[in-house]
C-alpha cells in the first residue's frame, strides 16, 4: 500500500514566482494536513483539510492557500515567494481528524 | 495554551550505547503521543503512538513510555547504530484540536 506521496521532491524558484506543491494521502485518508519545516526548527502547521473542507488555518499569510480534491488528494499554493518561504513543506493525511498522522517524505522548497 | 518541551536538544552516543531522550507536554485534554525519526531533509516516520491507557510500547530497539498522570514520556534507543543519527520528535494531538503540537525534537548523533 502506497504512503503519502508528495511532488515535486525538490525545486527551486525565484522571489516573486508561484508554486503549487501536491500531496496524495493514503488511500482511504480523508484527512490530508500541511507543514512548513525551516531548517533546524519543527514542523509548523500551514492548513488541514477533512473531506474536502478546511478546517484550520496555522498563522500563514494569505499569499497561503490549499485545495482538497473529491479523491482526497492536495495542492498547497505559495504566491509572490519570499526568501524565507525555503523550506521542507510536510503533507501528513489521516484517516480522521485526530489519529495515526502519516507524513510524506516532504518538498524541499528553495527560493533564490 | 498547547506546548511540548523535548530534552536534550541535541546529544551524542557511542555506537552501541543506549540512550533516553525526554518530552513534556502540557497539551490537554490529552488525545495520544507520537514519536517520530526524522532523517535530515526528510519527512518524519513513525516510531509510536499512545493513546491514554499506554504506558510503554515497543518497535524493536525503540521502546516509548508514558505517565499521564506527570505528561511526561520519554524515548528509549537500545544498542544504538549509525543508522539511528537522526532528529526525533514528540508530537501530542489533543481529542478537541486537530493540529498537532510538535516539540522541537532531539538531535541524536552516533558515533563509531
Amino acid at each position: 500500500d502506497a504512503g503519502v506521496t508528495q511532488s515535486p521532491t525538490h525545486l527551486i524558484k525565484t522571489r516573486g514566482q508561484q508554486v503549487t506543491l501536491r500531496c496524495s494521502p493514503i488511500s482511504g485518508h480523508k484527512s490530508v494536513s500541511w507543514y512548513q519545516q525551516v531548517l533546524g526548527q519543527g514542523p509548523q502547521f500551514i492548513f488541514q483539510y477533512y473531506e474536502k473542507e478546511e478546517r484550520g488555518r496555522g498563522n500563514f499569510p494569505d499569499r497561503f492557500s490549499a485545495r482538497q480534491f473529491p479523491n482526497y488528494s492536495s495542492e498547497l499554493n505559495v504566491n509572490a515567494l519570499l526568501l524565507g518561504d525555503s523550506a521542507l513543506y510536510l503533507c501528513a493525511s489521516s484517516p480522521d481528524n485526530y489519529y495515526g498522522y502519516t507524513f510524506g517524505s516532504g518538498t524541499r522548497l528553495t527560493v533564490v | 495554551k498547547n506546548q511540548v518541551e523535548q530534552s536534550p536538544q541535541s546529544l551524542i552516543i557511542l555506537e552501541g550505547k543506549n540512550c533516553t531522550l525526554q518530552c513534556n507536554y502540557t497539551v490537554s485534554p490529552f488525545s495520544n503521543l507520537r514519536w517520530y525519526k526524522q532523517d535530515t531533509g526528510r519527512g518524519p516516520v513513525s516510531l509510536t503512538i499512545m493513546t491514554f491507557s499506554e504506558n510503554t510500547k515497543s518497535n524493536g530497539r525503540y521502546t516509548a513510555t508514558l505517565d499521564a498522570d506527570t505528561k511526561q514520556s520519554s524515548l528509549h534507543i537500545t544498542a544504538s547504530q549509525l543508522s539511528d543519527s537522526a532528529s526525533y520528535i514528540c508530537v501530542v494531538s489533543a481529542t478537541d484540536d486537530y493540529k498537532l503540537s510538535f516539540g522541537a525534537g532531539t538531535t541524536v548523533t552516533v558515533r563509531a
